[in-house]
């Protein structure tokens, strides 16, 4: 079954924690994007990656970090350096400047 | 930098109505064009796209939407709402020509309604 997989699908995070979202996709895309939505603010680009082991921030960068060792694989980790992460994270992929398609999500919530 | 207005932040229309959902770019090249929708607390699934050739894009469930550059407008409309299409609505504006990463710009969304 082909697509995009985000986990887990609700995340909670106590103050000062750091936390990993998952997104795995079986497209072989290779671009990976993750957003942040919040209401009434659509969606906002934390970093992409065009290739496996490059990637660059997006708009809202600061506080979270990612890697992408694997073309499949784009983990985002939320740091507590990141002031206010509840939201909801939405991994996305496409092939080169083409449609991006988008993954369930996951509903972060900082406790 | 590109920017990507949706006027409208919630819309109510009853079963059976046509809907026009509006969307207003500000972009220096030849964008590429898109139409999300979102039920709650899921993902994004894309209902059409305008990359180039005619203005007039045909989607999925029935919706349409018209490229109009003198405008800067990417309308989407639907001849009769079903009570299903009750979600939110998202215009997205695209860079062309960036490597294999296509950077999306996104509007703030409008949320429908529909009453029976």
């Amino acid at each position: 079954d082909g697509g995009i997989t985000q986990s887990p699908k609700y995340l909670f995070r106590k103050e000062g924690q750091n936390v990993t979202l998952s997104c795995e996709q079986n497209l072989n895309h290779d671009a990976m994007y993750w957003y942040r939505q919040d209401p009434g603010q659509g969606l906002r680009l934390i970093y992409y990656s065009q290739i496996v082991n490059d990637f660059q921030k997006g708009d809202i960068a600061e506080g979270y970090s990612v890697s992408r060792e694997k073309k499949e694989s784009f983990p985002l980790t939320v740091t507590s350096a990141q002031k206010n992460p509840t939201a909801f994270y939405l991994c996305a992929t496409s092939r080169e400047t083409d449609t991006q398609y988008f993954g369930p999500g996951t509903r972060l919530t900082v406790l | 930098a590109q920017s990507v207005t949706q006027p409208d932040i919630h819309i109510t229309v009853s079963e059976g109505a046509s809907l026009e959902l509006r969307c207003n770019y500000s972009y220096g090249a030849t964008p590429y064009l898109f139409w999300y929708v979102q039920s709650p607390g899921q993902g994004l699934q894309l209902l059409l796209k305008y990359f180039s050739g005619d203005t007039l894009v045909q989607g999925i469930k029935g919706f349409e939407a018209e490229f109009k550059r003198s405008q800067s407008s990417f309308n989407l409309r639907k001849p009769s709402v079903h009570w299903s299409d009750a979600a939110e609505y998202f215009c997205a504006v695209g860079l062309i020509n960036t490597g294999t990463a296509s950077k999306l710009t996104f509007g703030t969304g409008t949320r429908l309604q529909v009453t029976l």
